[in-house]
C-alpha cells in the first residue's frame, strides 16, 4: 500500500520569500502525484499533478513541483509567496492501476503561515 | 458548471441520530468518493463508486453506508451517529482517463454531541 509523509506540520514564511513544502511517498513504482490546497473553511483545490515525463511541473497560482525518483519526493515550491497563499497544503498519491477508480492517499498536510 | 456540490454545509447531530450527506456532480464523472478529514490527519477514504449501482469500501467505512442510483448523486448515510464521526466530510469525483485527478466539493462539517 502507498503512503505519504509531509514532514512539516507548520511552516512560517515571510511575504515575498520563497517556499518549499516537502512530500515523500512510499510506493513500489512511480505513482500519480498531486498537490492540493485548502483555504480555511473551503474544499480542496488542485494545484498541480504529475503522471510521467518532465519531472518539473507547473501549476496554478505560480506553484511548481519537482518529482525526484531517487528520493521518492515531490516537493512543492513557489519563488515568492503572497499573503493569500496562507492555507493547508496536501500532497496525495494514487496508484497508476485500477483504472482510476480507487481513491487517493493523502499526507497529513502542512499548514502555511505567511508573516507580513 | 457547479462542479461538485454538497449539502448541508454544517450540521449538529445527537448521538444515535441518523442523517444523509448529499453530494451531486454535474461533470458526468463516473467515479465518486467520500472522504473524512480530521484535524492533523489528512483525508481518509470512506467509500467510493465507479458508477451507478456499484460501490466499494475505502479505508474507514465502518458506521457509514452509501448508494449510487444515478451518475450525478452519491449520498453518504450515517445510521447511528457517534462522537467519533465528528469530522469534515468531502465528496469528490473523477473520470476514466483522468488518472485519478479528483475534484472536490466544499465539504460538510458534522458535529456529533
Amino acid at each position: 500500500a502507498q503512503s505519504v509523509t509531509q514532514p512539516d506540520i507548520h511552516i512560517t514564511v515571510s511575504e515575498g520569500a520563497s517556499l518549499e513544502l516537502r512530500c515523500n511517498y512510499s510506493y513500489g513504482a512511480t505513482p500519480y502525484l498531486f498537490w492540493y490546497v485548502q483555504s480555511p473553511g473551503q474544499g480542496l483545490q488542485l494545484l498541480l499533478k504529475y503522471f510521467s515525463g518532465d519531472t518539473l511541473v507547473q501549476g496554478i497560482k505560480g506553484f511548481e513541483a519537482e518529482f525526484k525518483r531517487s528520493q521518492s519526493s515531490f516537493n512543492l515550491r513557489k519563488p515568492s509567496v503572497h499573503w493569500s497563499d496562507a492555507a493547508e497544503y496536501f500532497c496525495a498519491v494514487g496508484a497508476p492501476t485500477g483504472g482510476g477508480a480507487d481513491g487517493l492517499t493523502f499526507g497529513k498536510g502542512t499548514h502555511l503561515i505567511i508573516q507580513p | 458548471n457547479a462542479g461538485v456540490t454538497q449539502t448541508p454545509k454544517f450540521r449538529i447531530l445527537k448521538i444515535g441520530q441518523s442523517m444523509t450527506l448529499q453530494c451531486t456532480q454535474d461533470m458526468n464523472h463516473n467515479y465518486m468518493y467520500w472522504y473524512r478529514q480530521d484535524p492533523g490527519m489528512g483525508l481518509k477514504l470512506i467509500y467510493y463508486s465507479v458508477g451507478a449501482g456499484i460501490t466499494d469500501k475505502g479505508e474507514v467505512p465502518n458506521g457509514y453506508n452509501v448508494s449510487r442510483s444515478t451518475t450525478e448523486d452519491f449520498p453518504l448515510r450515517l445510521e447511528l451517529a457517534a462522537p467519533s464521526q465528528t469530522s469534515v466530510y468531502f465528496c469528490a469525483s473523477s473520470y476514466p482517463g483522468g488518472r485519478k485527478t479528483q475534484y472536490f466539493g466544499p465539504g460538510t462539517r458534522l458535529l456529533v454531541l
